[in-house]
């Protein structure tokens, strides 16, 4: 399995800022997951990132509000930006192990409240 | 398009009784299944998956789930139940033979175990 880091794990930030939140992978792996987990809800997923390609967002997700990086195999970034009391959610990075049978990994969160 | 139902919110159990934390689902062609436990202020763990070959899964923690394709479920189970075990559990599905994509998820099912 994979070992997956998040920074920062919480954060408490004024509407109108922007937060960049972190995601280590201890190995290589092809492709990364952002999923937000709004308050007492189920994850939803934002977007997919594959290294040297632009993410591909989900419905409802837009480039401009959350841009992702990608610059290498082992790390990416999501931005909240022009953040709203509405985005206050658990964000969450996920890897693939790889091949069609492949088990996702999950990274502890990033827990995000927006006053 | 793929989607799970949880049908129960929550679902309450004495230590040491055994456990059923149900899913549905529904999707084109052979499912793979997966349960994930997130305890709280946690991330999401990974319990176990079905792909193929017997339908009785066995995972973490003592945890199975029994695949059933006729009654499409997925169900996860326990024979006897450990207060520590009381944790927000998620049935999710992906299309099969697709690597790198996303996990559809159910809205979850709080265990609770007293003791």
């Amino acid at each position: 399995s994979a070992v997956i880091s998040q920074k920062p794990s919480r954060d408490i930030c004024q509407r109108g800022t922007s937060l960049t939140i972190q995601c280590q992978v201890d190995s290589q792996v092809t492709m990364m997951f952002w999923y937000r987990q709004q308050p007492g809800q189920s994850l939803t997923l934002i977007a997919t990132a594959n290294q040297g390609s632009e993410a591909t967002y989900e419905s409802g997700f837009v480039i401009d509000k959350f841009p992702i990086s990608r610059p290498n195999l082992t790390f990416s970034t999501l931005t909240v930006s022009n953040m709203s009391p509405e985005d206050s959610s658990i964000y969450l990075c996920s890897v693939g192990t790889g091949g069609f049978e492949e088990t996702q990994y999950f990274g502890p969160g990033t827990r995000l409240l927006v006053l | 398009a793929q989607s799970v139902a949880q049908p129960e919110d929550q679902v309450n159990v004495a230590e040491g009784n055994p456990l059923t934390v149900k899913c549905t689902y529904s999707v084109s062609g052979n499912p793979y299944l997966f349960w994930y436990v997130q305890y709280p202020n946690r991330g999401l763990q990974f319990l176990l998956k079905y792909i193929t070959g017997d339908n009785l899964v066995k995972g973490s923690y003592g945890f199975e789930a029994e695949f059933n394709k006729s009654q499409t479920s997925f169900h996860l189970k326990k024979p006897s139940a450990l207060v520590s075990d009381s944790a927000l559990y998620f049935c999710a599905v992906r299309a099969p033979n697709q690597a790198g994509t996303a996990l559809i998820f159910g809205k979850g099912t709080t265990l609770s175990v007293s003791s």
